[in-house]
C-alpha cells in the first residue's frame, strides 16, 4: 500500500514562494511507472490540478499555473516537491499529493495540507 | 482548458439509485475512456471510486457504477446509504500529458 505525506509551511505571505513536500512509503519514485502529482482545493470549492513530475523525471503542468509552478523530486529521500511562486490569497487551498497509475487516476491520496496566504 | 460540468447536487433516499452526469467535450471525456470517480467526505481525502469509466478499485462496493455516452460520464449509486453521502468530483484525461481535468463536484444528500 502506497502512503504519502504531505509537508511543508502553513502560513505563506502574499507575492512569496510557497514550498511543500511530498514523502512517499510503499513505492520508490524513481522506479514505479506512476505519476507524482499534486492537487489542490480552496476551502469551500472544487478540486484543481496543478502538475505531476514522471518516475523518468519529465515534468508537466496546469496551464493556467505553468508559469508559477515548479515540481521536482529527490530520489535518494524517496520525495518530490512543489514550489509556487508569486502566491496570492486565491492561492489557499488544501494542496494533495497523489499517485496517478496507468490506468489515469488518481490512486493514492496524502492525507492533505492547508496552506494560507496571508501577510 | 475548462473544468467539467456536474450538477451541483443530487438527492435520493435510502435504497434508492441516484445518477450523477459529468459532462465535458470531445477533447477529454468524448476522446478517451479515462474517466474517474472521487468520494470526499467533509475533512477527508478524496477516494478513487471508479477508473477508466467503469471499473471499481478493489474494496469499492458494487453499488457503485460508472458508464460513457460520447462527452458525458455518468456515476450511478444504487441502494443508497447514509455513508453515501458526500462530494463527488469527476475527472478526464484530456491528452497531451494533461492528467487533470476535474469536474465541480457534486453534493449528494441521503434524505
Amino acid at each position: 500500500q502506497v502512503q504519502l505525506q504531505e509537508s511543508g509551511p502553513g502560513l505563506v505571505k502574499p507575492s512569496q514562494t510557497l514550498s511543500l513536500t511530498c514523502t512517499v512509503s510503499g513505492d520508490s519514485i524513481s522506479s514505479s511507472n506512476n505519476y507524482w502529482s499534486w492537487i489542490r482545493q480552496p476551502p469551500g470549492k472544487g478540486l484543481e490540478w496543478i502538475g505531476y513530475i514522471y518516475y523518468s523525471g519529465s515534468t508537466f503542468y496546469n496551464p493556467s499555473l505553468k508559469s508559477r509552478v515548479t515540481i521536482s523530486a529527490d530520489t535518494s529521500k524517496n520525495q518530490f516537491s512543489l514550489k509556487l511562486s508569486s502566491v496570492t490569497a486565491a492561492d489557499t487551498a488544501v494542496y494533495y499529493c497523489a499517485t496517478v497509475g496507468d490506468n489515469i487516476s488518481f490512486e493514492y491520496w496524502g492525507q492533505g495540507t492547508l496552506v494560507t496566504v496571508s501577510s | 482548458q475548462s473544468a467539467l460540468t456536474q450538477p451541483p447536487s443530487a438527492s435520493g433516499s435510502p435504497g434508492q439509485s441516484v445518477t450523477i452526469s459529468c459532462t465535458g467535450t470531445s477533447s477529454d471525456v468524448g476522446a478517451y475512456n479515462f474517466v474517474s470517480w472521487y468520494q470526499q467526505h467533509p475533512g477527508k481525502a478524496p477516494k478513487l471510486m471508479i477508473y477508466e469509466v467503469n471499473k471499481r478499485p478493489s474494496g469499492v462496493p458494487d453499488r457503485f457504477s460508472g458508464s460513457k455516452s460520447g462527452n458525458t460520464a455518468s456515476l450511478t449509486v444504487s441502494g443508497l446509504q447514509a455513508e453515501d453521502e458526500a462530494d463527488y468530483y469527476c475527472n478526464s484525461y484530456a491528452g497531451t500529458n494533461n492528467l487533470g481535468v476535474f469536474g465541480g463536484g457534486t453534493k449528494l444528500t441521503v434524505l
